[in-house]
């Protein structure tokens, strides 16, 4: 089966950094992505990962290491609008090979305080 | 044109009601997504169409009847829905489904069913 973990709820500071983790054990991996989505409006790509490694772009960082099945978003120089739901979705082939689709983890809940 | 529109923002239908949900997108992606998302829960996927076929039911009821007019039209109708399909429906594209292609999500519809 397919399943993904990220912690429910964080708070963080202005101007800090933020890591958000998220685990997955899927068949068929095929690239992980990091959407962020403010509460109300739709999921906004964020980032994409299909090799281990870091990508890193302006103000967010995301991680991945395929063998341990482990990816994180980096936040930095947190700022209040940053506070938003942060989800962690896993591409991965039908069995078959014949489609590909995302599957989105449970999200993470960012607070981000003065 | 970098967005992908959906129609109506809200709806609210009784059970015996039918009605659809509209969605459009002028990128010329060729793969089209519908999905189902609770209150405070990730996206789940519903359906995916590729090429404007069908590729992807989520084992959705048959209720909830997909659409693929033109490549960048996708429906979906509503027909004797229950009241816990009350939720946002959101409408994504992708230019494939393949590779690293992220997938843009519309505004959503949300949905109550009374």
């Amino acid at each position: 089966g397919q399943n993904i973990d990220q912690p429910t709820e964080m708070t963080a500071t202005e101007g800090a950094i933020v890591q958000i983790n998220c685990t997955y054990q899927t068949s068929g991996f095929n690239g992980l992505f990091w959407y962020q989505q403010h509460a109300g409006e739709a999921p906004t790509f964020l980032s994409y990962n299909v090799l281990d490694g870091l990508e890193e772009k302006g103000r967010f960082s995301s991680f991945l290491s395929r063998s341990k099945g482990y990816s994180y978003l980096l936040l930095k120089e947190l700022q209040m609008k940053d506070s938003a739901s942060y989800l962690c979705a896993v591409r991965a082939w039908e069995t078959g090979g014949a489609t590909n689709k995302l599957i989105f983890g449970t999200g993470t809940l960012l607070a981000v305080q003065p | 044109d970098t967005e992908v529109t959906q129609t109506p923002k809200h709806l609210v239908m009784g059970m015996t009601n039918k009605k659809s949900l509209k969605c459009e997108q002028h990128m010329g992606h060729r793969a089209m997504y519908w999905y189902k998302q609770k209150a405070k829960k990730p996206p789940e996927l519903m359906f995916v169409y590729s090429y404007e076929k069908l590729s992807i039911n989520e084992s959705v009821p048959s209720r909830f009847s997909p659409e693929c007019p033109n490549s960048s039209l996708l429906n979906l109708h509503l027909h004797a829905l229950q009241p816990e399909d009350s939720a946002l429906y959101l409408c994504a594209s992708s230019q494939d489904e393949g590779s690293n292609n992220e997938q843009f999500f519309g505004p959503g519809t949300r949905l109550t069913v009374l």
